[in-house]
């Protein structure tokens, strides 16, 4: 059974920084592109950040390149996501997904940027 | 960037009613279009992958069509657990996608 388990979100001041983790389970995590979404309050589902398998290669969103951080560890099944420079619209429910179609999913992390 | 635009935004409709949402890109993604149901305090669900094959476990009312730039999705007759917000998304160019949302709202 495929498991993701999301940690590491918090209330945080703007500016401030956050490392989020997924632990992954369930399924040989070194062969899979990961990805973060996010879905902040009222607004659509936007995806962040991708990885690929070997963790050579990243992708982000516009409106984060430049302040996160995505990477994994493969002998741990992690995935890592290091969000500095937060800004109130990071605000948000943070999952992370398997591959680039999202049939898993975990319960999610919540980021509150607030003064 | 691939812009997904979803129609309409809101959809009011009774259950037993068929449900029609609509997707377009801003350029061709040829079928690589999936579409997933959210429900407030719940994780996404992946409905169906690749404009048109359902996702494992998803109801056979549960069907979507399109390539290349327009897509749909149908719910032949709506259930009240169908209720929700409906997302598409699309994986053909980085960065990834999603288009705003449809919610299906009971009429």
């Amino acid at each position: 059974e495929v498991q993701l388990l999301e940690s590491g979100g918090d209330l945080v001041q703007p500016g401030g920084s956050l490392r989020l983790s997924c632990a992954a389970s369930g399924f040989i995590f070194s062969t899979y592109a990961m990805s973060w979404v996010r879905h902040a309050p009222g607004k659509g589902l936007k995806w962040v950040s991708a990885i690929s398998a070997s963790g050579d290669d990243t992708y982000y969103a516009d409106s984060v390149k430049g302040r996160f951080i995505i990477s994994r560890d493969n002998s741990r099944n992690t995935l890592y996501l290091q969000m500095n420079s937060l800004r109130d619209e990071d605000t948000a429910i943070y999952y992370c997904a398997p591959g680039k179609i999202f049939d898993y999913w975990g319960q999610g992390t919540l980021v509150t940027v607030s003064s | 960037d691939i812009v997904l635009t979803q129609s309409p935004v809101i959809l009011s409709l009774s259950p037993g009613e068929r449900a029609t949402l609509s997707c377009r890109a801003s350029q061709s993604i040829s079928n690589y279009l999936a579409w997933y149901l959210h429900k407030p305090g719940q994780a996404p669900r992946l409905l169906i992958y690749d404009a048109s094959n359902r996702a494992t476990g998803i109801p056979a009312r549960f069907s979507g069509s399109g390539s290349g730039t327009d897509f749909t999705l149908t719910i032949s007759a709506l259930e009240p657990e169908d209720f929700a917000v409906y997302y598409c998304q699309q994986r053909s160019h980085w960065p990834l996608t999603f288009g705003g949302g449809t919610k299906v709202e009971i009429k």
